[in-house]
């Protein structure tokens, strides 16, 4: 079935520091998504990327689709607390959208 | 954004009782709703795909006899845990997907403790 990776699964930075998690699909997505989830919270939607090579930005954070569309990639520049939390990419494929395993980060001031 | 609630937030029960989630999206009409289930600290896992007026698609290994399925209108989907276990506790989430835009809207969960 339908597998979604992320690595890492943790990741602790200093503030100021840049952050990225890498998601992994073990099929070709028709899109991603991007979501963030504070603790005790629900998945906040952050951005979706649909086709291959796509790059998007959202102020200190960058999206990336790869050219096969298995792979995406979050890049945050200069982490703040206030980017504590898990990051779940999301992998769509007719309608149905797979979660991946997460990266928790948190960010030492 | 859309927003969708869930209703309760919590609920503990007794192992063998049945419970009830409700789903709703209240400014704009779902014609899918997913349903989630989130252990502490893993990921979200799909169970079912709930597509208004029809059957839900169930995830291979989710049982469909106990986690019942119903959305009854664009606006409304529930999830009803049957005998619940021990086991199912668990934070339940569901989501409406308008379809138009391809973006899924989070509720904001269901705490389900089943002593």
């Amino acid at each position: 079935g339908q597998q979604v990776m992320q690595i890492p699964q943790y990741q602790h930075v200093q503030e100021g520091e840049d952050f990225t998690t890498y998601c992994n699909s073990s099929t070709t997505l028709s899109n991603i998504q991007w979501y963030k989830q504070r603790p005790g919270g629900h998945p906040v939607f952050l951005i979706q990327l649909v086709k291959s090579g796509e790059v998007k930005k959202q102020k200190r954070l960058t999206f990336q689709f790869g050219e096969a569309k298995k792979n995406s990639s979050l890049h945050i520049t200069a982490t703040q607390t206030t980017d504590v939390g898990t990051y779940f990419c999301a992998g769509g494929a007719s309608n149905q959208f797979y979660f991946g395993t997460g990266t928790s980060l948190t960010v030492i001031p | 954004g859309a927003v969708v609630s869930q209703h309760p937030s919590r609920v503990i029960c007794k192992s063998g009782t049945s419970v009830k989630i409700e789903c709703r999206s209240l400014d704009f009409q779902a014609t899918t709703m997913f349903w989630y289930r989130q252990f502490p600290k893993q990921s979200l896992m799909l169970m079912a795909t709930s597509n208004e007026g029809s059957k839900a698609t169930y995830e291979q290994g989710v049982e469909k006899d106990k986690f019942l399925i119903n959305h009854a209108s664009l606006t409304l989907s529930t999830l009803t845990v049957t005998s619940a276990h021990p086991e199912d506790s668990s934070f339940y989430i569901c989501s409406g997907f308008p379809g138009a835009t391809d973006t899924q809207y989070f509720g904001p969960g269901t705490r389900l403790t089943v002593l």
